[in-house]
């Protein structure tokens, strides 16, 4: 089982603060992505790493994928009310988990006016 | 586009009650994913079709059943509901390996 450990769990920070969650795993996988979900809604992409080393940016968004290719990360930059939501990671594995995309189980995002 | 189409939204079972929940997509994908979603527990796969006629174990399959009935449409299926199923339930397909994986707008189940 490929695991993705996501922290922190919670955030609750003040507008204009910028913050960093991360997505760690003991395996190595091909691809990640990052995904945000809404209440009552489902998860909507944000960003696909598939390259070790990857950075990418979404405006206020960074999202870095590890070299070894089993972390990532993604900072926001003076964060604001409507970034708020649960952030998730997913990834799938390599060789006989081909197409198997798991998740992280979230991290809960409130940005305070 | 109607994207990825789930049914029933809503639903209360009792206990050892069967079900089937229905799930399709009209945009040509395929793969096709079965999750549950608990507080604090994120998005944990079922099952998972890779493409048509096929069909693989997830992280949590037992107590459910599936079946890839043609490229559009992927069922779930709940043979005896117990308590612990009870959940929201999302269904989601991929064009390809790397792709963006489309959710519906869920299943809220409870069992009782």
């Amino acid at each position: 089982t490929q695991l993705l450990e996501q922290s922190p769990q919670f955030l609750s920070i003040q507008e204009g603060e910028n913050l960093t969650v991360y997505c760690n795993s003991s395996s190595v996988f091909s691809s990640l992505q990052w995904y945000r979900q809404e209440p009552g809604e489902g998860p909507v992409l944000l960003v696909t790493v598939v390259t070790g080393g990857e950075v990418k940016k979404l405006k206020r968004l960074t999202f870095q994928f590890g070299d070894a290719r089993k972390d990532s990360s993604l900072h926001i930059t003076a964060a604001q009310p409507g970034d708020t939501g649960l952030y998730l990671c997913a990834g799938e594995g390599s060789g006989g988990s081909n197409y198997k995309l798991t998740f992280g189980k979230g991290t809960l995002l409130t940005v305070n006016p | 586009n109607a994207g990825v189409t789930q049914t029933p939204k809503f639903q209360v079972l009792k206990t050892g009650q069967s079900m089937t929940l229905q799930c399709a997509q009209d945009m040509n994908h395929n793969s096709m994913y079965w999750y549950r979603q608990d507080p604090g527990m994120g998005l944990r796969l079922i099952y998972y079709s890779a493409s048509e006629g096929t069909t693989d174990k997830g992280e949590v399959p037992n107590g459910y059943n599936v079946s890839r009935l043609n490229k559009r449409e992927f069922s779930l299926r709940l043979e005896s509901a117990a308590p612990s199923q009870t959940s929201v339930y999302f269904c989601a397909s991929r064009v390809s390996r790397t792709g963006e994986a489309f959710f519906g707008q869920g299943t809220r189940l409870t069992v009782v």
